[in-house]
């Protein structure tokens, strides 16, 4: 039972270049969402899933866009990659609404762009 | 009043002694919280979940204050593995299909000294 996985750990991307980050997770869950964090600031949300097949945007939606085509991965994509995208993106994963259940994160994947 | 505040610290404290952090929040139909500990680099992880007016878990006890909007939690006799950030997290409003908008706040940082 691994979890919530990320791939990739690390990345560096020049601006303007594209990428996907994959979260997969193991425990049948419904829910899966996507933050940043950045220093001196709490986790934000990016986008959202309730769902296989169902995205949402969530508070910092601008310049990603995401996919739940199968109920186990959630994938999170930069169409161009800027600067202030420089952040740590954990994926969550949740098995009802976050308010009342534990998130799940996975490990964290560290992107800078230059 | 930001949505959920809390004190960056860092708080030094020696190893054995008993330390509290305080988290406001400013959403007053809340009913639920957490704490989550995240270590350096690593994801967050759930420490506790409040849901009344407190739990207990071992040297670890969380209170909930609703009249003044403030969770708090207590370590006693802290050990060196204790030394991490700990994020409070706070429920906001329900969304559409299922979806829970929830805070975090930017952790306070402890660092338990030998």
């Amino acid at each position: 039972n691994a979890g919530v996985t990320q791939t990739p750990k690390f990345r560096v991307l020049k601006t303007g270049q594209s990428m996907t980050l994959l979260c997969a997770q193991d425990m049948n869950h419904e829910y899966m969402y996507w933050y940043r964090q950045d220093p001196g600031m709490g986790l934000r949300l990016i986008h959202y899933s309730v769902g296989e097949g169902t995205t949402a945007k969530g508070e910092v939606p601008d310049g990603y866009n995401v996919s739940r085509l199968k109920k186990q991965n959630f994938l999170l994509g930069l169409e161009s990659a800027a600067p202030s995208q420089t952040s740590v993106y954990f994926c969550a994963s949740i098995s009802g609404p976050s308010g009342y259940y534990e998130q799940y994160f996975g490990p964290g994947t560290r992107l800078t762009v230059t | 009043r930001k949505e959920v505040e809390q004190d960056p610290g860092p708080f030094n404290v020696p190893e054995g002694a008993t330390v509290a952090f305080n988290c406001t929040y400013s959403n007053s139909a809340s009913q639920s919280f957490f704490w989550y500990r995240q270590d350096c680099r690593k994801e967050p992880k759930l420490l506790m979940s409040v849901y009344s007016s407190g739990n207990e878990d071992g040297r670890f006890t969380a209170q909930l204050n609703r009249a003044s909007q403030y969770i708090s939690l207590l370590i006693r006799d802290s050990k060196l593995s204790d030394s991490a950030t700990y994020l409070c997290v706070v429920p906001g409003a329900e969304g559409s299909g299922g979806y829970q908008k929830v805070t975090f706040g930017t952790g306070t940082k402890l660092q338990v000294i030998p």
